[in-house]
Order: C-alpha cells, then sequence, then structure tokens
C-alpha cells in the first residue's frame, strides 16, 4: 500500500529534550516537505527536500532541522524543543518534479507536546 | 480524535443537501489549485485540482470553481453525506523558480446533520 508513515504518532517530551520524528514514503517520491498545523493558522511548511541531499526552509523553519540521505526518508529533528513548537506535524511526498504541480500525500500526523 | 481547528468557520448542511465551501486564495499569480479534506484524526486528503487556465473542474460528486478576477475558489459537494464532515482546506500553489510552494488556507469545518 501507498503511504507516508511517521513515528511516533503521540510524543509528550520536555524543554531541551533532542527529539527526532521520523518519517518514510514507499512511493519513490522526489519531493518530500514537513508541516505543522496549528488552531487557526492551517498548515505551515517548515522544510522541504526536492531530491537525495536537497533541503530547503520553508515558511517557519527555525527551531528544526532536517536531512535527506535517502530518497523514502525525511526526519524532522528538534535540536532543543521547546513549548512553542507544540503542535500537530505532517509529512508529506510527492512525484513533482522542479516546477511542476500535484498533490502532495500526507501522513496521519504526529502529535507533539512540549512540557 | 487530533483538534486541527479550534477557532475553524464552520458550515452545517442537511444529509442530501450541496454543500458549498469558499476559499480566498492571496497571490494572483499563483497557477495551480487544490482542495483537501481532512478527517479527524488523519493527514488532509486530496479531493480535487484545478488549474489557473480554467474555471471549472467536476470530479465524482464534487466541483471546483475558479475565479481568478476575485481570487476565489469554491468546493462544490453535491448530495452531501455523513461521512463528508471533516475540515476542508484549499491551497494554492506558485512556482518560485526552485519550486511549487502550496500555501494552504485556515480551513472550513463541514458538519452534516441527519
Amino acid at each position: 500500500e501507498a503511504q507516508v508513515t511517521q513515528n511516533p504518532r503521540y510524543l509528550i517530551t520536555v524543554t531541551g529534550k533532542k527529539l527526532t520524528v521520523t518519517c518514510s514514503q514507499n512511493m519513490n517520491h522526489e519531493y518530500m516537505s514537513w508541516y505543522r498545523q496549528d488552531p487557526g493558522l492551517g498548515l505551515r511548511q517548515i522544510y522541504y527536500s526536492m531530491n537525495v541531499e536537497v533541503t530547503d526552509k520553508g515558511d517557519v523553519p527555525e527551531g528544526y532541522k532536517v536531512s535527506r540521505k535517502e530518497k523514502r526518508n525525511f526526519p524532522l529533528i528538534l535540536e532543543s524543543p521547546s513549548p512553542n513548537q507544540t503542535s500537530l506535524y505532517f509529512c508529506a511526498s510527492s512525484p513533482w518534479g522542479q516546477g511542476e504541480h500535484g498533490e502532495l500525500f500526507f501522513g496521519e500526523g504526529s502529535r507533539l507536546t512540549v512540557l | 480524535g487530533e483538534s486541527v481547528g479550534l477557532h475553524l468557520p464552520t458550515l452545517s448542511v442537511q444529509e442530501g443537501d450541496n454543500s458549498i465551501i469558499n476559499c480566498a486564495y492571496s497571490n494572483s499569480a499563483s497557477d495551480y489549485f487544490i482542495w483537501y479534506k481532512q478527517e479527524s484524526g488523519k493527514g488532509p486528503q486530496f479531493i480535487i485540482d484545478i488549474r489557473s487556465n480554467m474555471d471549472k473542474r467536476q470530479g465524482q460528486r464534487v466541483t471546483v470553481l475558479l475565479n481568478k478576477t476575485v481570487k476565489h475558489l469554491s468546493l462544490q459537494i453535491a448530495a452531501t453525506q455523513p461521512g463528508d464532515s471533516a475540515v476542508y482546506f484549499c491551497a494554492e500553489s506558485l512556482y518560485t523558480g526552485t519550486a511549487s510552494k502550496l500555501t494552504f488556507g485556515t480551513g472550513t469545518r463541514l458538519q452534516v446533520t441527519l
């Protein structure tokens, strides 16, 4: 089954404790992206990747890191989480090439709470 | 389920009626638009898309209308069913020179009453 898989789905952590949210897609998509979703603000892009070893900042990259060492994986790293990073996070992928348009395939979401 | 929007505008329709969900987009240069559906506890799912050289596109029970003059997008759902209850997002896409960037609206909650 074609899917985007995120882990963990739920996490409660404390300020400053490094964490990683993993994302994996099995559709051989080149494009992957991370979003956070907050009430009243919709989905905001954190980082995206056009291909392996190619990543770029989205609209709200502060406090986050990403890496794209393999095509299928795009982990989101919070080096020192803070309470304002409490949010619902979505990973997405797409077969887009550069300059192309198309739908994004989303994971099921990861609910992160930072105390 | 996950709370995706505590302050969302809500549209309440009776089962069997048609629903119209509206969206105002921000960039007149956007050339591609998508509607997504998000059910409680799940990620957004693609419903239908439309390119800027069109003003109407139909799918199964759904129609998207695009009015570029006033930067307005609408999603029409025919014969609304309880399974249509969800949050609906529009998104506009713009090619920035390096990538196509999707910008999402804040969403509308559709409640289907029996």
